[in-house]
């Protein structure tokens, strides 16, 4: 089985581009969260989505961010016109419906210069 | 809001010394509890995890225990090896709205020498 998947790994943009990152839950997972880790510091939740609804975005910038899991597919978050302090690792989460656990991909790493 | 506190690292050990990584946390109502390992690279693993009250958690020699009266769960291990450098990081679910978010501390950077 393989586990929480996320492309590009490495991404680079400049001042004022679109970002857009993915992520592929592991089979059989439906619910998907998004975190962000500033350079020092533990990971901020984004959002929490299930196929097709987004369930809680109360971690989300209100501009310029936004995030999908559609009905097939990976589930993406995009940045438009990312900004320098946009900067930052962004993890993909996956659990079943009913537990605690969430399995974390590798992350993608984005940097705005 | 609910929040998670860490000890400050980074912490350096030499091989086979005892490991204690506080952590305290701020919650309403009764979190489960966390801790995940983020090797160098490399997303987060969970470590171990606790869901009530004098619960332990144990995995690959690490334990902590829940304990609701000192709102803790730190991080124990009795010999620690090179291996075990990374970052760990303490966490409590929070379920606002419906959705099991996790609640993360600053994490601990641990580096064990030869």
């Amino acid at each position: 089985n393989a586990g929480v998947m996320q492309n590009p790994r490495h991404l680079v943009r400049r001042r004022g581009q679109e970002a857009r990152l993915r992520c592929s839950p592991m089979k059989g997972h439906s619910h998907v969260y998004w975190y962000r880790q500033l350079p020092e510091e533990g990971l901020k939740f984004m959002v929490y989505l299930q196929k097709e609804n987004i369930i809680d975005e109360s971690g989300m910038p209100k501009e310029r961010f936004s995030a999908e899991f559609p009905k097939e597919g990976p589930s993406i978050l995009r940045i438009q016109q990312v900004v320098r302090g946009d900067s930052a690792a962004y993890f993909c989460a996956s659990s079943p419906s009913s537990t605690y656990e969430q399995y974390f991909g590798p992350g993608t790493r984005l940097t705005v210069t | 809001g609910n929040s998670v506190t860490q000890m400050e690292g980074p912490v350096t050990l030499s091989e086979e010394a005892f490991l204690t990584i506080n952590c305290t946390y701020t919650a309403t109502g009764y979190p489960s509890l966390f801790w995940y390992v983020q090797y160098p690279g490399e997303g987060l693993q969970l470590l171990l995890k606790a869901t009530k009250a004098d619960d332990k958690g144990s995995n690959k020699g690490f334990e902590a225990t829940y304990r609701k009266e000192t709102t803790s769960f730190h991080l124990e291990k009795g010999s620690v090896q090179v291996s075990d450098s990374a970052v760990y990081f303490c966490a409590l679910s929070d379920r606002g709205q419906g959705a099991q978010k996790l609640v993360f501390g600053q994490g601990t950077r641990l580096t064990i020498n030869p």
